[in-house]
């Protein structure tokens, strides 16, 4: 068990709908991080927050948004679904120092149909 | 831009074998960060191993042991008697830090069968 939560576990919902993926990071981490895992693109980093604030971005399409909260958890919305974005989506947390090690979460799998 | 190489795509090996998987990495930066992670059936994602640039020692952890030579930027993994719980998708990747970003770019990973 990394120590990183997220939910929902499996996600099933039809194009053009909008959900939201919760993350929960290690106690004591500043940093969240999504990525998104599919057959096509392999493991592809989103986004980073960073105590509240957004530090970087990847490839994250318009549609997709994100938010980490004085909590420290993080929130990822995907908005106008497509069949495309059916992929599995991970949030990790590191400590404040950049080059320490990523701990993953289970991850949510996300299939629009 | 960092690129990380995973040219083995699926080994298959007969347990108790050694097994070596790849890893050859592209960055212009002197600071960097390699890490190894598995990825079992189940599907999380399992951190096994970080090295920094500046640190080419070998490590060996119980079975597993890591390879580092930045004279051809490589950071192989060896399973010395694999397990048929070895068996899985391994990642590797690389991390360059710029200020609090520190994204991790990944291989595209090498699938790791073992049967019994």
């Amino acid at each position: 068990d990394s120590g990183v939560t997220q939910t929902p576990k499996h996600l099933i919902t039809a194009t053009g709908q909008r959900v939201t993926l919760r993350c929960s990071p290690r106690s004591g981490d500043l940093s969240v991080y999504w990525y998104q895992q599919s057959l096509d693109q392999g493991l592809q980093f989103l986004i980073q927050y960073y105590n509240g604030e957004e530090r970087a971005k990847g490839n994250i399409l318009e549609r997709f948004s994100a938010q980490q909260f004085p909590d420290l958890h993080s929130e990822l919305n995907l908005s106008s679904l497509e069949l495309g974005d059916s992929a599995l989506y991970f949030c990790a947390s590191s400590s404040s120092r950049g080059y320490n090690e990523q701990f993953f979460g289970p991850g949510t799998r996300l299939t629009v149909l | 831009a960092q690129k990380v190489t995973q040219a083995q795509t699926e080994i298959s090996v007969v347990e108790k074998e050694d097994v070596t998987l790849d890893c050859v990495y592209e960055t212009r930066d002197t600071t960097y960060y390699l890490f190894w992670y598995k990825q079992p059936p189940s599907g999380e994602l399992v951190f096994l191993i970080r090295r920094n640039s500046f640190d080419e020692q070998n490590e060996i952890s119980g079975r597993y042991s890591w390879n580092f030579q930045k004279s051809t930027s490589s950071f192989n993994f060896t399973i010395t008697a694999s397990q048929v719980v070895d068996s899985a998708v391994y990642f590797c990747a690389l991390s360059v830090v710029t200020g609090a970003n520190s994204k991790l770019t990944f291989g595209k990973g090498i699938t790791l069968s073992v049967r019994p």
